[in-house]
């Protein structure tokens, strides 16, 4: 079973600052998921990284895929109360013709006003 | 925006009985997953299905676990004999294709007392 890490699991920062959140493994994955959940609701599907050293921006989201597709990290910029959640990175292989997600230990992010 | 529902939000039921959680993936969806979250756990794969057939399953999908597309619109978890150990948020998840990300259900919560 694939193992992803994720560092660090609770952040607590004011309105307008910047973070950075870490999904860590040693296996490599053909493409790597970031999705947010909220209390009581299922993931919602951020963004698919699928190349080696690939950035995706989403907004004051910034999504990188590490050069040997084992990491990977997420940069909020001006963090902004509605962005407090749950962050989960998951690494996605591919084999036999099918798609296997495996989700990381998740990031808790607490934004205050 | 098209959505994946699941039903009933909330199941309460006793150690030993069959319960079954019910999905509804998006329509033009050829990919259903099911995944489990224990109470401040990680979210944890339990079952892919394509073509009316399981694809891959993981350890926790042992015997007293089974799926079924019953019809051409609902997917169907079911557990034959509920034990405590199997509370948990239970979501259900669709894909358009094998590879990229998924989209999530709300989920339904079971609790085995």
């Amino acid at each position: 079973t694939q193992l992803l890490e994720q560092s660090p699991q609770f952040l607590s920062i004011q309105e307008g600052e910047n973070l950075t959140v870490y999904c860590n493994s040693s296996s490599v994955f053909s493409s790597l998921q970031w999705y947010r959940q909220e209390p009581g609701e299922g993931p919602v599907l951020l963004v698919t990284v699928v190349t080696g050293g690939e950035v995706k921006k989403l907004k004051r989201l910034t999504f990188q895929f590490g050069d040997a597709r084992k990491d990977s990290s997420l940069h909020i910029t001006a963090a902004q109360p509605g962005d407090t959640g749950l962050y989960l990175c998951a690494g996605a292989e591919y084999s036999g013709g099918y798609q296997k997600v495996t989700f990381g230990t998740g990031t808790k992010l607490q934004v205050i006003p | 925006e098209p959505e994946v529902t699941q039903t009933p939000s909330h199941q309460v039921t006793q150690m030993g009985q069959e319960v079954i959680l019910r999905c509804v993936p998006i329509s033009n969806h050829l990919y259903f997953y099911w995944y489990r979250q224990i109470l401040g756990q990680k979210v944890e794969f339990l079952v892919s299905f394509y073509n009316n057939e399981i694809s891959e399953k993981s350890e926790i999908f042992d015997d007293q676990f089974s799926v079924e597309r019953p019809d051409g619109s609902n997917f169907t978890l079911k557990i034959r004999s509920t034990k405590l150990e199997d509370s948990a948020m239970y979501f259900c998840a669709s894909s358009e294709a094998h590879v990229g990300g998924y989209t999530f259900g709300s989920g339904t919560r079971l609790t085995v007392v």
